[in-house]
C-alpha cells in the first residue's frame, strides 16, 4: 500500500524557517517524480514545487522561489521541503504528493498533510 | 502565467448530472486532471488526461476537453459526491503545474 506521511509542520514567526519531511513507503520511491502542494485555510490548492526522479530537475512556484528548497533522499525514501524566510501567506497545509509515472503530470497519491502556521 | 478558471459553486439535484467547467487558453491542447476533495481530507484523483478514470472511481465520473474549456461530468449525482473539485494542468512553457481555483459541488 502506497503511503506518504508528512511531518515537520508547526508554528513559526515571520522570517523563520521550517523543514518538512515526507516518508514514502509501498512503492519504489526513486522511480517517481514528487511534489509539494499547499492549501491555505479555506482556500484552494496551490502547487509549490516538484523534483523529477530521472533528471533531478527541480521546479518552484514563483511565490516560493528563492525561499524554499525541495530535495529527496532515495536511500531513505524521503522527500523534503526546506522553507526559509517564511511569510504569513505561507500559512497552509502542505501535502506531499506523487506522480504515477515518469512524464505524467497528475498526482495519484497524496499524504494527509502537515500544517504550517506563520504568525507573530 | 497560465490561469484556470472554475465557477466557485455548482448546484445539482440528486440523481441529475453535474457539469463543472475549467476554462483556460487553448486548454484543449493540454491534458487536464481533476481532483475531488472532501472536508478534512486530502484531494483524490478522479479523472486524468482529460477522460480517464483511475481504478476505483465510478463510471459516473467522466471528462471532456476541447477548445478553451474542459469539463468534469458527474452523472446520477449522489449525496456523497458533495465536495470541492479542482482541475489541474501542466504548463510546459514554465514547467509549472497549475490548479484551478476549485468548485464547490452542492447536491440539492
Amino acid at each position: 500500500e502506497v503511503q506518504l506521511v508528512e511531518s515537520g509542520g508547526g508554528s513559526v514567526q515571520p522570517g523563520g524557517s521550517l523543514r518538512l519531511s515526507c516518508a514514502a513507503s509501498g512503492f519504489t520511491f526513486s522511480r517517481h517524480d514528487m511534489n509539494w502542494v499547499r492549501q491555505a485555510p479555506g482556500k484552494g490548492l496551490e502547487w509549490v514545487s516538484s523534483i523529477i526522479s530521472s533528471t533531478g530537475n527541480i521546479y518552484y512556484a514563483d511565490s516560493v522561489k528563492g525561499r524554499f528548497t525541495i530535495s529527496r533522499d532515495n536511500t531513505k525514501n524521503s522527500l523534503y521541503l526546506q522553507m526559509n524566510n517564511l511569510r504569513p501567506e505561507d500559512t497552509a497545509v502542505y501535502y506531499c504528493a506523487r506522480d504515477p509515472y515518469i512524464g505524467s503530470y497528475e498526482i495519484d497519491y497524496w499524504g494527509q498533510g502537515t500544517l504550517v502556521t506563520v504568525s507573530s | 502565467s497560465y490561469v484556470l478558471a472554475q465557477p466557485r459553486s455548482v448546484s445539482v439535484i440528486l440523481g441529475e448530472t453535474a457539469r463543472i467547467s475549467c476554462g483556460g487558453d487553448n486548454i484543449g491542447a493540454r491534458s487536464v486532471h481533476w481532483y475531488q476533495q472532501k472536508p478534512g481530507q486530502a484531494p483524490n484523483l478522479v479523472i486524468y488526461s482529460d477522460t480517464n478514470r483511475p481504478s476505483g472511481i465510478p463510471e459516473r465520473f467522466s471528462g471532456s476537453n476541447s477548445g478553451n474549456t474542459a469539463t468534469l461530468i458527474i452523472s446520477r449525482v449522489e449525496v456523497g459526491d458533495e465536495a470541492d473539485y479542482y482541475c489541474q494542468v501542466w504548463h510546459g512553457d514554465s514547467d509549472h503545474r497549475v490548479f484551478g481555483g476549485g468548485t464547490r459541488l452542492t447536491v440539492l
